[in-house]
């Protein structure tokens, strides 16, 4: 059970999309229909922006959205802005436990 | 409202044992999965593993397997981590949560351990 993979870091200027990778495998990604994805300020507790690969929970903006491909999900913000600088984890349910991914610090130029 | 409230900070010395809760609050404890995730100072998040308290079946993650102990007391509504000889790499927070897709998350447990 490896950790998910993700970019260490990407970035954007404010107003453009990015989208944010998270690659597994046929035992967790590619099987399950349960990626979510949670932001995490330093020192703060994480927090939802995508469950079940593709549902934002309320409150989280529409700006967020999630897919998957195969055995890769994926984190899109469009219009970024100033206050979405942090660090992004996927997680996927595998089976018999959960994984994460290894988190991607989002830079906003 | 769900909650999960986690024990206060701990300092421990390298080899000494220590038993962290998480206290569940708004839902049907014995019925829902809930999990450790430690998160290492700079690091990323990790899942050390799961418990359903209602038959107190644990699923850990092979990292952790036979490193911690976790367990469950339904009567409380109460999860436990627990280390019976704690090393310096366990310094780490330690949050408990509901399995990932939910947005229920404790406030996180900083445990420290130096000489």
């Amino acid at each position: 059970q490896s950790a998910l993979t993700q970019p260490a870091s990407v970035s954007g200027s404010p107003g453009q999309p990015i989208t944010i990778s998270c690659t597994g495998t046929s035992s967790d990604v590619g099987s399950y229909n349960l990626v979510s994805w949670y932001q995490q300020y330093p020192g703060k507790v994480p927090k939802l922006m995508i469950y079940e690969g593709s549902k934002r929970p309320s409150g989280v903006s529409n700006r967020f959205s999630g897919s998957k491909s195969g055995n890769t999900a994926s984190l899109t913000i469009s219009g970024l802005q100033a206050e979405d600088e942090a660090d992004y984890y996927c997680c996927s349910y595998a089976g018999s436990n959960w994984v994460f991914g290894g988190g991607t610090k989002l830079t906003v130029l | 409202e769900v909650q999960l409230v986690q024990s206060g900070a701990e300092v421990k010395k390298p080899g000494e044992s220590l038993k962290i809760s998480c206290k569940g609050f708004g839902y049907r404890f014995t019925t829902n999965w809930i999990g450790w995730v430690r998160q290492m100072p700079g690091k990323g998040l990790e899942w050390m593993g799961i418990i359903y308290p209602g038959d107190s079946d644990t699923r850990y993650s092979p990292s952790f397997q036979g490193q911690v102990t976790i367990s469950a007391d339904k009567s409380i509504s109460t999860v436990y981590l627990q280390w019976s000889s704690l090393k310096a790499s366990d310094t780490a927070m330690y949050y408990c949560a509901l399995p990932a897709g939910t947005p229920y998350w404790g406030q996180g447990t900083l445990v420290t351990v130096s000489s």
